[in-house]
């Protein structure tokens, strides 16, 4: 049992490419969500899913797309970077069912360190 | 607009000394208020959580206390320990009707010194 994994772990790119930060979870987890740390700005919400086929935007959405076609994976793409997307992203799932999931934890991946450059 | 307002950023006690945290809040929406601790290198992860019709909660060494009227809650960390020291993330959790996502404060960096 995995948990939550977010690869890579590590990646740099110039201004203007592109690339995916994937997530998955083999928890069965219907939520499924993508947070940026800063320093001093916390964990911000970028994009969330509460299940296959439904996602819905965070508090900084822009520059940055996401789909949820499995209960398993939750790819954040970023189209075309910039060097402010430079962070640390973390990828963040939890049970959604109100009768079961109502107060459950975030369970956070360990994340995936991005310097555009 | 940070909707959890955290303080302070960065706190540095010696061993057995009590750190405290602090959140301010506006959103009286909120309606679960966790506490999650982060280690180097590592995703944060829940440590002790309180739902707002309760004033205190105590989980070990760790206790939160939550003042609805003043919109604030606090964690307490008593006889503190240097493997206490890590990044600590107050947060608050939108009504479920509303999504249920949690907004997180800014952090705060605790160092215990031996």
């Amino acid at each position: 049992n995995a948990g939550v994994t977010q690869t890579p772990k590590f990646q740099v790119l110039k201004t203007g490419q592109s690339m995916t930060l994937q997530c998955a979870q083999d928890m069965n987890h219907e939520y499924m969500s993508w947070y940026r740390q800063d320093p001093g700005m916390g964990l911000r919400l970028i994009h969330y899913s509460v299940g296959a086929g439904i996602t819905d935007q965070g508090e900084v959405p822009n520059g940055y797309n996401v789909s949820r076609s499995t209960t398993e994976d939750f790819p954040l793409r970023l189209l075309s970077a910039a060097p402010s997307q430079t962070s640390v992203y973390f990828c963040a799932t939890k049970e959604a069912l109100p009768t079961r999931g109502y107060n459950s934890p975030l369970h956070f991946g360990n994340g995936t360190r991005l310097t555009v450059t | 607009q940070q909707q959890v307002k955290q303080s302070p950023q960065s706190l540095i006690v010696q061993k057995g000394g009590i750190p405290i945290i602090n959140c301010a809040y506006e959103n009286t929406a909120f309606d679960y208020f966790p506490w999650y601790q982060q280690f180097p290198g590592k995703g944060p992860a829940l440590l002790i959580a309180i739902r707002p019709d309760v004033s205190e909660k105590k989980e070990g060494r760790f206790t939160i206390s939550f003042n609805k009227s003043a919109k604030q809650f606090s964690l307490h960390i008593m006889d503190s320990q240097p493997g206490d020291s890590a990044t600590y993330f107050c947060a608050a959790r939108e009504g479920y009707n509303q999504g249920g996502k949690l907004i997180f404060g800014q952090g705060t960096e605790l160092s215990v010194k031996p």
